[in-house]
């Protein structure tokens, strides 16, 4: 069964480096997404990507954070300079359809990340 | 700010009686929900979904109700199996039309299927 392969699986940054998250979504999907769960708290929405450009996007995705399909297999997050807050498990997702439409997500199994 | 709430964060039941699990959310845009199933250290795994014109949908032993004037969801696991003990989530939408709408999700609920 067709995979959503996230790396690495554990990441463990000083405040204020910068971290590259990588996602390899499903062959055939067209929508991406990233979402975050803070230890013991709900999984949030961060972005959405479609069609090479961010279709929506949450509050906690500010100017510290990027998006990118750099060769049409990754997509990748970036955080810019980590905060000690930014400590997450972050999830990809991706999607063969608009949610309306019946899909739901395939996401992967996350990448945990801890600054220091 | 919480938009879909699942009220219940952890339910105990007996392997092959029926697990109920519940979801209320306020936003009366959202017209399209979902359930995932997550195992600790894997993502969340998609299990069933439901549009805002139906009041239910059924997939073998995973059905949900949706009554949209309560505001109120909830999925029904009928016979509970040892397997079915993980945390759901409620996830909801507001499907534009044209874009990738995020989801929003509740906090989950830790389901425990006891022998």
């Amino acid at each position: 069964e067709p995979e959503v392969t996230q790396t690495p699986s554990h990441q463990v940054t000083q405040m204020g480096q910068e971290v590259i998250l990588r996602c390899v979504p499903i062959s055939n999907h067209l929508y991406f997404y990233w979402y975050r769960q803070i230890l013991g708290q709900k999984v949030e929405f961060l972005v959405s990507f479609y069609n090479n450009e961010i279709s929506e996007k949450s509050e906690i995705f500010d100017d510290q954070f990027s998006v990118e399909r750099p060769d049409g297999s990754n997509f990748t997050l970036k955080i810019r300079s980590t905060k000690l807050e930014d400590s997450a498990m972050y999830f990809c997702a991706s999607a063969q359809r608009e949610q309306g439409a019946g899909a739901g997500y395939t996401f992967g199994s996350g990448t945990r990340l801890t600054v220091v | 700010d919480q938009q879909v709430k699942q009220n219940s964060p952890s339910l105990s039941v007996q392997e092959g009686r029926i697990s109920i699990l519940n979801c209320d959310y306020t936003n009366s845009m959202f017209d399209y929900f979902l359930w995932y199933k997550k195992y600790p250290a894997e993502g969340p795994t998609f299990l069933i979904s439901i549009s805002s014109i139906k009041d239910k949908n059924e997939d073998g032993r995973f059905t949900v109700f949706l009554n949209k004037s309560a505001k109120h969801l909830s999925l029904h696991i009928v016979p509970s199996q040892p397997g079915d003990s993980a945390v759901y989530f409620c996830a909801a939408s507001e499907y534009s039309g044209g874009g990738a709408d995020g989801l929003t999700f509740g906090k989950g609920t830790h389901l425990i299927i006891q022998p």
